[in-house]
């Protein structure tokens, strides 16, 4: 069965510093993998998706991940936080009939 | 074009009794897909709806339930309601299809608090 991992539960940095927030999958076959980002009350935003093809793609928000099948992982990064990245953030892996399933969450808090 | 929408936003229900919530899909999308959202549990799937069939569900109990109607619309149903089913219910709408390589949208979700 299909499930992500996010192994930080929560993650601080400096606003303009870089940001990483980590994801690793477990899927049988090539995975339909998401972020999505929610702020508090709110529902649920996607920041960019996976298919396939080119294994590094570009989100909203200046966000990007990248792809790697031989570490299973789909990080998601930024080159400088703002104070308005501060949010949870959720990785997804998409099954056969649009069962999306959830890693934890990461939730970011950015100092300024 | 507008975007899913789910009534009513905040719900208060007391212990043992059932409660509906309703999920507008964007025009066009025929998959809806319902996800239970705690603190202790963080998302987690209940089911998913495509052209009024429930193709996939998740470890839910039979308390809950769900339908699609002919407009894509759908509504959940929780009977016999507990005190953990405290939650923020969202739903998602799609394209569809068999692993479409298409995106859900989300609404805002439904607050649901029991007592």
């Amino acid at each position: 069965a299909q499930s992500v991992t996010q192994p930080d539960i929560h993650i601080t940095v400096s606003e303009g510093a870089s940001l990483e927030l980590r994801c690793n999958y477990s899927y049988g076959a090539t995975p339909y993998l998401f972020w999505y980002v929610q702020s508090p009350g709110q529902g649920l935003q996607l920041l960019l998706k996976y298919f396939s093809g080119d294994t590094l793609v570009q989100g909203i928000k200046g966000f990007e991940a990248e792809f790697k099948k031989s570490e299973t992982s789909f990080h998601l990064t930024k080159p400088s936080a703002h104070m308005s990245d501060a949010a949870e953030y959720f990785c997804v892996v998409r099954g056969v009939y649009n069962d999306m399933r959830f890693g934890a969450g990461t939730r970011l808090t950015v100092k300024p | 074009k507008a975007g899913v929408t789910q009534t009513p936003r905040y719900l208060i229900k007391t212990r043992g009794q059932q409660v509906t919530l309703s999920c507008s899909p964007i025009s066009g999308h025929r998959s809806v897909s319902w996800y239970q959202q705690t603190p202790g549990q963080g998302l987690q799937f209940l089911f998913e709806y495509f052209s009024e069939t429930q193709r996939n569900k998740g470890n839910f109990p039979g308390r809950f339930s769900g339908r699609q109607f002919s407009n894509s619309r759908s509504e959940m149903n929780v009977s016999t309601l507990e005190l953990g089913d405290s939650a923020l219910y969202l739903c998602a709408s799609s394209l569809g299809g068999h692993r479409g390589n298409t995106e859900a949208f989300f609404g805002q979700g439904t607050r649901l608090t029991v007592v």
